[in-house]
C-alpha cells in the first residue's frame, strides 16, 4: 500500500518544548514538503526538499527545523521560537523536480498539534 | 512575493446549484493544479493545465486556465453534496527546476440538501 504516512494524528505540548512531527513516504518520491495549514487559511509552504540531504526554507520557516537523511523520510521539528505553533501540519511529497513545472503534490492525513 | 488568490472564500449553496471559484496570480504561471480538501481531511489532487486557454472536464467539474496563465476557475455544474469542502488552486512557477506550489487561499463550499 503505497503513499504517506503522518503520525500521530493529534499531538499536544507544553509551550517552550520542542516537538517533532513525523512524516513517511513509500511512493520513492524524490521531492518532500512541509505545509502549515490554519483555520480558515490556505496552505503555507514550511520547509522542502527537492532530493536527498538538500533542503530549503519555504515562505515561513521560521521557527521550524527538519532533515533529509533519508528519502523515505522528512521530519519536522517545532522548535519553541516557533511564536505560535498550534495549527494543521500537512507533508507532501511528489517526484523530482524538472524544467517542465511543478508536478501533482500527495499529501499525507496531517498532524494537529495544539500547544498549551 | 508571488501571490495566488481566490474567490470567493466561502459559498453556500442549494443541491442541484453551480458553483464556480476564482484562481488569480501576480505572475504568470507555469501550470495551474486544483486540490481538493474534504472537512478534516487533507488536499487531494483533481487536475493539473499547462497550456495557455485550456479547458479540461471531470464530470460535472470543469476547468480553465486563463490565456495569460495567470488565472484559472473551476465550474461544478448542478451540485452535490458530496461536493462540499475547501478547493485550492496552487500555481508552479517559472524558471528553474522546481517543485515549489503557490497554493490560493482556498474555497469552503458548503452545499445544502
Amino acid at each position: 500500500d503505497g503513499g504517506i504516512t503522518q503520525s500521530p494524528k493529534y499531538l499536544f505540548r507544553k509551550e517552550g518544548q520542542n516537538v517533532t512531527l513525523s512524516c513517511e513516504q513509500n511512493l520513492n518520491h524524490d521531492a518532500m514538503y512541509w505545509y502549515r495549514q490554519d483555520p480558515g487559511q490556505g496552505l503555507r509552504l514550511i520547509y522542502y526538499s527537492q532530493i536527498v540531504n538538500d533542503f530549503q526554507k519555504g515562505d515561513i520557516a521560521e521557527g521550524y527545523s527538519v532533515s533529509r537523511e533519508k528519502k523515505e523520510s522528512f521530519p519536522l521539528t517545532v522548535t519553541s521560537a516557533q511564536k505560535n505553533p498550534t495549527a494543521f501540519y500537512l507533508c507532501a511529497s511528489s517526484i523530482g523536480p524538472s524544467s517542465g513545472g511543478a508536478h501533482e503534490q500527495f499529501f499525507g492525513p496531517g498532524t494537529r498539534l495544539t500547544v498549551l | 512575493g508571488q501571490q495566488v488568490m481566490q474567490i470567493p472564500q466561502y459559498q453556500h449553496v442549494q443541491e442541484g446549484e453551480d458553483f464556480t471559484t476564482y484562481c488569480n496570480s501576480s505572475t504568470t504561471l507555469s501550470n495551474i493544479q486544483w486540490y481538493k480538501q474534504r472537512p478534516g481531511g487533507h488536499p487531494v489532487f483533481l487536475i493539473q493545465l499547462v497550456k495557455s486557454g485550456e479547458v479540461k472536464k471531470q464530470k460535472r467539474l470543469t476547468f480553465q486556465f486563463g490565456e495569460a496563465k495567470k488565472n484559472s476557475s473551476l465550474h461544478i455544474t448542478a451540485t452535490q453534496t458530496t461536493d462540499v469542502g475547501t478547493y485550492f488552486c496552487a500555481g508552479g512557477r517559472y524558471g528553474g527546476a522546481t517543485n515549489k506550489l503557490i497554493f490560493g487561499t482556498g474555497t469552503l463550499l458548503a452545499v445544502q440538501p
